[in-house]
Protein backbone atom coordinates (compact mmCIF):
# COMPACT_ATOMS: atom_id res chain seq x y z
CA UNK A 1 0.00 0.00 0.00
CA UNK A 2 1.09 3.54 -0.79
CA UNK A 3 2.39 5.14 2.00
CA UNK A 4 1.10 9.08 2.69
CA UNK A 5 2.48 12.18 4.10
CA UNK A 6 0.71 15.29 4.66
CA UNK A 7 1.59 18.46 7.39
CA UNK A 8 0.45 17.96 10.73
CA UNK A 9 -0.86 21.05 10.98
CA UNK A 10 -2.71 24.35 9.14
CA UNK A 11 -3.77 27.44 10.27
CA UNK A 12 -5.66 29.76 7.87
CA UNK A 13 -8.44 32.46 8.27
CA UNK A 14 -11.60 33.26 7.97
CA UNK A 15 -12.43 33.47 3.49
CA UNK A 16 -9.47 32.37 2.83
CA UNK A 17 -8.43 29.08 0.20
CA UNK A 18 -6.81 26.29 2.11
CA UNK A 19 -4.96 24.15 0.27
CA UNK A 20 -3.75 20.59 2.10
CA UNK A 21 -0.96 18.31 0.62
CA UNK A 22 -0.54 14.90 0.02
CA UNK A 23 2.38 12.99 -0.95
CA UNK A 24 1.98 9.40 -1.66
CA UNK A 25 5.05 8.90 -3.98
CA UNK A 26 5.01 5.40 -4.31
CA UNK A 27 0.77 5.07 -5.33
CA UNK A 28 0.13 2.30 -7.86
CA UNK A 29 -1.30 2.65 -11.02
CA UNK A 30 -5.17 1.58 -10.45
CA UNK A 31 -5.19 3.14 -6.56
CA UNK A 32 -7.77 5.91 -5.94
CA UNK A 33 -6.68 9.04 -3.76
CA UNK A 34 -9.48 9.67 -1.21
CA UNK A 35 -10.24 12.58 1.54
CA UNK A 36 -12.21 12.26 4.69
CA UNK A 37 -12.79 14.89 7.44
CA UNK A 38 -13.41 14.72 10.95
CA UNK A 39 -15.03 17.21 12.84
CA UNK A 40 -13.90 17.50 16.81
CA UNK A 41 -15.88 14.75 18.80
CA UNK A 42 -17.50 13.56 15.58
CA UNK A 43 -16.47 10.09 13.20
CA UNK A 44 -14.61 11.08 9.93
CA UNK A 45 -17.23 11.44 6.97
CA UNK A 46 -15.58 10.92 3.14
CA UNK A 47 -15.47 14.45 1.19
CA UNK A 48 -13.89 13.47 -2.25
CA UNK A 49 -12.09 10.87 -4.30
CA UNK A 50 -10.23 10.88 -7.51
CA UNK A 51 -8.28 9.13 -9.75
CA UNK A 52 -6.25 12.18 -11.78
CA UNK A 53 -6.45 15.61 -13.05
CA UNK A 54 -9.49 17.72 -11.32
CA UNK A 55 -12.47 16.26 -9.06
CA UNK A 56 -14.85 19.05 -7.28
CA UNK A 57 -18.04 18.65 -5.21
CA UNK A 58 -20.09 20.89 -2.94
CA UNK A 59 -17.41 20.52 -0.02
CA UNK A 60 -14.26 20.91 -1.76
CA UNK A 61 -11.88 20.12 -4.81
CA UNK A 62 -9.20 17.75 -5.55
CA UNK A 63 -6.53 18.30 -7.51
CA UNK A 64 -4.01 15.38 -9.00
CA UNK A 65 -1.40 15.89 -11.32
CA UNK A 66 -0.49 14.09 -14.19
CA UNK A 67 2.41 11.56 -11.95
CA UNK A 68 0.05 11.21 -9.75
CA UNK A 69 3.07 11.09 -7.19
CA UNK A 70 0.72 13.67 -5.22
CA UNK A 71 -2.67 15.03 -3.99
CA UNK A 72 -4.17 18.83 -3.08
CA UNK A 73 -7.27 18.95 -1.19
CA UNK A 74 -8.36 22.35 -1.72
CA UNK A 75 -11.13 24.14 0.35
CA UNK A 76 -12.42 27.50 -1.47
CA UNK A 77 -13.26 30.36 1.47
CA UNK A 78 -13.20 28.50 4.60
CA UNK A 79 -14.88 29.48 7.58
CA UNK A 80 -14.48 28.77 11.21
CA UNK A 81 -16.87 25.36 10.50
CA UNK A 82 -14.08 23.80 8.59
CA UNK A 83 -12.05 23.59 11.59
CA UNK A 84 -11.12 19.48 11.93
CA UNK A 85 -8.86 16.82 10.97
CA UNK A 86 -8.36 16.01 6.94
CA UNK A 87 -7.38 12.61 6.08
CA UNK A 88 -5.95 11.42 2.93
CA UNK A 89 -5.95 7.78 1.75
CA UNK A 90 -4.65 6.02 -1.00
CA UNK A 91 -7.29 3.41 -2.27
CA UNK A 92 -5.98 0.27 -4.50
CA UNK A 93 -9.02 -1.25 -6.85
CA UNK A 94 -10.62 -4.24 -5.43
CA UNK A 95 -13.34 -6.05 -4.99
CA UNK A 96 -14.77 -8.18 -2.15
CA UNK A 97 -13.28 -5.49 0.34
CA UNK A 98 -10.16 -6.64 1.02
CA UNK A 99 -9.04 -3.47 1.19
CA UNK A 100 -7.24 -2.42 4.65
CA UNK A 101 -7.50 1.53 5.47
CA UNK A 102 -4.96 3.19 6.65
CA UNK A 103 -6.28 7.13 8.27
CA UNK A 104 -2.85 7.90 9.99
CA UNK A 105 -2.76 11.20 11.64
CA UNK A 106 -4.26 13.72 9.23
CA UNK A 107 -4.00 17.05 8.72
CA UNK A 108 -5.41 19.68 11.60
CA UNK A 109 -6.64 22.53 10.15
CA UNK A 110 -7.82 25.71 12.11
CA UNK A 111 -9.46 28.65 10.83
CA UNK A 112 -9.32 31.78 12.75
CA UNK A 113 -11.93 34.72 12.80
CA UNK B 1 -28.79 8.39 5.19
CA UNK B 2 -26.44 6.07 6.11
CA UNK B 3 -26.45 5.37 9.92
CA UNK B 4 -23.70 4.16 12.05
CA UNK B 5 -24.96 3.69 15.82
CA UNK B 6 -22.49 2.57 18.36
CA UNK B 7 -24.12 1.83 22.26
CA UNK B 8 -22.74 4.38 24.10
CA UNK B 9 -21.30 7.82 23.59
CA UNK B 10 -19.30 7.92 26.89
CA UNK B 11 -18.57 4.80 28.90
CA UNK B 12 -16.19 4.73 32.65
CA UNK B 13 -14.81 0.56 33.82
CA UNK B 14 -12.67 -0.52 36.31
CA UNK B 15 -9.44 -2.15 35.68
CA UNK B 16 -9.85 -5.98 34.93
CA UNK B 17 -13.74 -5.38 33.72
CA UNK B 18 -15.14 -7.46 30.41
CA UNK B 19 -16.23 -4.34 28.24
CA UNK B 20 -18.26 -4.84 25.44
CA UNK B 21 -18.66 -1.66 22.42
CA UNK B 22 -21.61 -2.68 19.98
CA UNK B 23 -22.17 -0.76 16.95
CA UNK B 24 -24.96 -1.21 14.47
CA UNK B 25 -25.43 0.15 10.87
CA UNK B 26 -28.52 0.49 8.93
CA UNK B 27 -27.49 -0.18 5.38
CA UNK B 28 -26.64 -3.34 4.81
CA UNK B 29 -22.79 -2.78 4.37
CA UNK B 30 -20.66 -6.19 3.92
CA UNK B 31 -17.63 -4.77 5.55
CA UNK B 32 -17.37 -3.27 9.38
CA UNK B 33 -14.57 -1.79 11.08
CA UNK B 34 -13.46 -1.10 14.65
CA UNK B 35 -10.60 2.37 15.17
CA UNK B 36 -9.45 4.04 18.16
CA UNK B 37 -8.30 7.27 18.10
CA UNK B 38 -5.57 8.61 20.38
CA UNK B 39 -4.14 12.27 20.44
CA UNK B 40 -1.04 12.34 18.56
CA UNK B 41 -1.58 8.88 17.11
CA UNK B 42 -4.44 9.52 14.86
CA UNK B 43 -7.09 6.48 13.84
CA UNK B 44 -5.82 3.23 13.98
CA UNK B 45 -7.67 -0.13 13.25
CA UNK B 46 -8.16 -2.67 15.41
CA UNK B 47 -10.12 -5.51 13.36
CA UNK B 48 -11.97 -5.16 10.74
CA UNK B 49 -14.95 -7.52 9.30
CA UNK B 50 -15.32 -8.97 5.47
CA UNK B 51 -18.64 -10.01 6.28
CA UNK B 52 -20.69 -12.40 9.13
CA UNK B 53 -18.75 -14.71 10.80
CA UNK B 54 -15.62 -13.50 9.07
CA UNK B 55 -13.03 -11.05 10.93
CA UNK B 56 -9.62 -9.94 10.33
CA UNK B 57 -6.75 -8.20 12.91
CA UNK B 58 -5.65 -4.50 12.14
CA UNK B 59 -3.18 -2.89 13.19
CA UNK B 60 -3.86 -2.84 16.83
CA UNK B 61 -5.79 -6.20 17.67
CA UNK B 62 -3.70 -6.85 21.01
CA UNK B 63 -6.51 -7.01 24.37
CA UNK B 64 -9.38 -7.05 21.76
CA UNK B 65 -11.52 -9.21 20.02
CA UNK B 66 -14.81 -9.14 18.11
CA UNK B 67 -17.96 -10.80 17.11
CA UNK B 68 -19.68 -10.27 13.85
CA UNK B 69 -22.74 -13.06 14.38
CA UNK B 70 -25.65 -10.61 12.31
CA UNK B 71 -24.58 -8.63 9.30
CA UNK B 72 -25.78 -5.41 11.05
CA UNK B 73 -23.70 -5.60 14.50
CA UNK B 74 -19.90 -5.95 15.04
CA UNK B 75 -19.03 -5.90 18.66
CA UNK B 76 -15.85 -4.92 20.10
CA UNK B 77 -14.56 -6.59 23.26
CA UNK B 78 -12.31 -5.68 26.05
CA UNK B 79 -12.00 -9.13 27.45
CA UNK B 80 -10.22 -7.45 30.49
CA UNK B 81 -10.26 -3.57 30.60
CA UNK B 82 -6.69 -1.54 31.36
CA UNK B 83 -5.52 1.90 31.67
CA UNK B 84 -4.30 1.75 28.40
CA UNK B 85 -7.05 0.98 26.40
CA UNK B 86 -8.74 4.49 27.57
CA UNK B 87 -9.32 6.11 24.10
CA UNK B 88 -12.19 7.25 21.48
CA UNK B 89 -13.70 4.38 19.83
CA UNK B 90 -14.88 4.53 16.13
CA UNK B 91 -16.84 2.17 14.37
CA UNK B 92 -17.81 2.37 11.31
CA UNK B 93 -18.96 0.42 7.85
CA UNK B 94 -18.66 0.34 3.66
CA UNK B 95 -20.01 -1.64 1.07
CA UNK B 96 -16.96 -2.36 -0.96
CA UNK B 97 -16.55 -0.70 -4.16
CA UNK B 98 -15.54 -1.61 -7.36
CA UNK B 99 -11.63 0.87 -8.63
CA UNK B 100 -11.11 1.88 -5.66
CA UNK B 101 -14.11 3.32 -4.38
CA UNK B 102 -14.02 3.61 -0.31
CA UNK B 103 -16.57 5.38 1.09
CA UNK B 104 -16.67 4.33 4.70
CA UNK B 105 -20.02 5.73 7.20
CA UNK B 106 -18.60 6.17 11.01
CA UNK B 107 -20.38 6.13 13.91
CA UNK B 108 -20.22 9.14 16.81
CA UNK B 109 -17.68 7.59 18.51
CA UNK B 110 -17.72 5.91 22.41
CA UNK B 111 -14.97 7.42 24.25
CA UNK B 112 -14.00 4.54 27.16
CA UNK B 113 -12.42 5.65 30.56
CA UNK B 114 -10.87 3.08 32.33
CA UNK B 115 -9.90 3.58 35.67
Amino acid sequence: LAKTTQPISMDSYEGQEVNITCSHNNIATNDYITWYQQFPSQGPRFIIQGYKTKVTNEVASLFIPADRKSSTLSLPRVSLSDTAVYYCLVVPPGVGGSYIPTFGRGTSLIVHP
Amino acid sequence: DVKVTQSSRYLVKRTGEKVFLECVQDMDHENMFWYRQDPGLGLRLIYFSYDVKMKEKGDIPEGYSVSREKKERFSLILESASTNQTSMYLCASRTPGLAGEDEQFFGPGTRLTVL
